[in-house]
C-alpha cells in the first residue's frame, strides 16, 4: 500500500512569492491534515479535513494561507505571499476515521524564504 | 486548549541500556497518546500509541505508560540500539474520531556504542 505523497520536496522562495504544496493521503482514508513544522519544533495543526469538509482551519493564517480538498482525495495548500516566518517543514498526514485515528504522515516539503 | 509539554529535550544512553521520555498534558478530555519518531532529514513514524482506557501497552522494546491522574504518560525503549537514535515526539489528542495531534517540542534522543 503507498504511503502518504507530498510534492515539491523542496521549495525555495523570495518574500512575497507563492507556492502552493500537494498531498496524495493513503487511499481510502477520509480525514486529511496539514501540519507546519518550524525547525526544531514539534509539528503544529494548520487546517484538517474530513473528506472535502473543512473541519479546523482556526490556525491557519487566512489572509495569505489557504487550503482544499475539493474531491475527499488530494490536497492543495498554498501561501499566496510568503514572509521569511514560514520558512518550515509541511507535513501532511492522513487516517481513516473508523480505524482508531492512528496518522500516517508523508515526507514533507522543506520550505526556505529568503 | 490543550499542550504537551516533552519534559526531556536530549536523551545520551548508552548501547544496550534503557531509555525514558515523559510528557505531560493539559486537558482531562485528551484520550490518545502516540509517540512518533523522527530521524535525521526524515518525516514522523508512527511507533506505538495509548488510549486512556489502559494505563500499559508493550510492542517489542517499547513500551507506553499513561497516567490520567497526574496528566503524564510517558515512552519507555529497553535495550536499546543504535538505530533508535532520533527525535521522539509525543503527541495528545481528543479522541472522537479524527482530531489534530498536539505535539511535544521533541526529545532526540542519541544512542552509543
Amino acid at each position: 500500500e503507498a504511503g502518504v505523497t507530498q510534492s515539491p520536496r523542496y521549495a525555495v522562495l523570495q518574500e512575497g512569492q507563492a507556492v502552493s504544496f500537494w498531498c496524495d493521503p493513503i487511499s481510502g482514508h477520509d480525514t486529511l491534515y496539514w501540519y507546519q513544522q518550524p525547525r526544531d519544533q514539534g509539528p503544529q495543526l494548520l487546517v484538517y479535513f474530513r473528506d472535502e469538509a473543512v473541519i479546523d482551519n482556526s490556525q491557519l493564517p487566512s489572509d495569505r494561507f489557504s487550503a482544499v480538498r475539493p474531491k475527499g482525495t488530494n490536497s492543495t495548500l498554498k501561501i499566496q505571499s510568503a514572509k521569511q516566518g514560514d520558512t518550515a517543514t509541511y507535513l501532511c498526514a492522513s487516517s481513516f476515521m473508523a480505524n482508531q485515528d492512528t496518522q500516517y504522515f508523508g515526507p514533507g516539503t522543506r520550505l526556505l524564504v529568503l | 486548549g490543550e499542550k504537551v509539554e516533552q519534559h526531556e529535550s536530549t536523551l545520551s544512553v548508552r548501547e544496550g541500556d534503557s531509555a525514558v521520555i515523559n510528557c505531560t498534558y493539559t486537558d482531562t478530555a485528551s484520550s490518545y497518546f502516540p509517540w512518533y519518531k523522527q530521524e535525521a532529514g526524515k518525516s514522523l513514524h508512527f511507533v506505538i500509541d495509548i488510549r486512556s482506557n489502559v494505563d500499559r501497552k508493550q510492542s517489542q522494546r517499547l513500551t507506553v505508560l499513561l497516567d490520567k491522574k497526574a496528566k503524564r504518560f510517558s515512552l519507555h525503549i529497553t535495550a536499546t540500539q543504535p538505530e533508535d537514535s532520533a527525535i521522539y515526539f509525543c503527541a495528545a489528542s481528543m479522541n472522537q474520531g479524527g482530531r489534530a495531534l498536539i505535539f511535544g517540542t521533541g526529545t532526540t534522543v542519541s544512542v552509543s556504542p
